[in-house]
């Protein structure tokens, strides 16, 4: 079956501006959660949706904010982007909510800012 | 604060030698544990998982891993490495009750040498 589909793959933005990145997880799957990978930080957690509804968010500012839509497909959106926010950003599909059964990644949107 | 910690930032081996990567983790109550590794250009893929009963988990391409829970451990191992095996490992932990936590290491990059 197919795997957990991110889009775009690659993004450059300016200072200021805003983005939108997209998320198809696994058919089946109903939890979605994203996480911003870094170099010197790791896999940084920053929020998870069940059937549409956040259900736990990491420790990133009012910028970032998500939503899931009913086909499970998850967006998530950067706000007045700064160049601390230049990573790649992965989602994470699991059946159900809290990734217990283990998370199937996709591929991710590596963000530069500049 | 629940935390996990991957002490080996950087490994290099030689092929035929064995592997050991440690994880250390802070929660004290009931967790399941994983290890994911991330090939060169490839996404996070799960390796191996614990949820209960016999401590010691098998998981894909031979690797291993043990918890031991009287020392927060889930170290990795494999006994003979390949050159395939250069990867980045990351172990992540997840609560089983109360806030839903899932937590990754920093993680460790394996170069494994032909």
């Amino acid at each position: 079956k197919a795997g957990v589909t991110q889009t775009p793959r690659y993004l450059i933005k300016t200072r200021g501006q805003q983005v939108t990145l997209s998320c198809s997880p696994i058919s089946g799957h109903r939890s979605v959660s994203w996480y911003q990978q870094t170099p010197g930080q790791g896999l940084q957690f920053l929020f998870e949706y069940f059937s549409e509804t956040q259900r736990n968010k990491g420790n990133f500012p009012g910028r970032f904010s998500g939503r899931q839509f009913s086909n499970s497909r998850s967006e998530m959106n950067v706000s007045t982007l700064e160049l601390g926010d230049s990573a790649l950003y992965l989602c994470a599909s699991s059946p159900g909510t809290g990734g217990g059964s283990g998370y199937t990644f996709g591929s991710g949107t590596r963000l530069t800012v500049v | 604060a629940q935390s996990v910690s991957q002490h080996n930032h950087h490994v290099i081996l030689s092929e035929a030698a064995s592997l050991e990567l440690g994880c250390n983790y802070s929660y004290g109550g009931t967790v399941n544990l994983f290890w994911y590794v991330q090939y060169p250009g490839q996404h996070l893929q799960l390796l191996l998982k614990y949820f209960s009963g016999d401590p010691l988990v098998k998981g894909i391409k031979g690797f291993e891993a043990e918890f031991i829970k009287s020392k927060f451990s889930f170290n990795l191992r494999k006994p003979s490495v390949q050159w395939s095996d250069t990867a980045e490992y990351f172990c992540a932990v997840s609560r089983v009750s109360g806030t839903y936590k899932y937590i990754f290491g920093t993680g460790t990059r394996l170069k494994v040498l032909a």
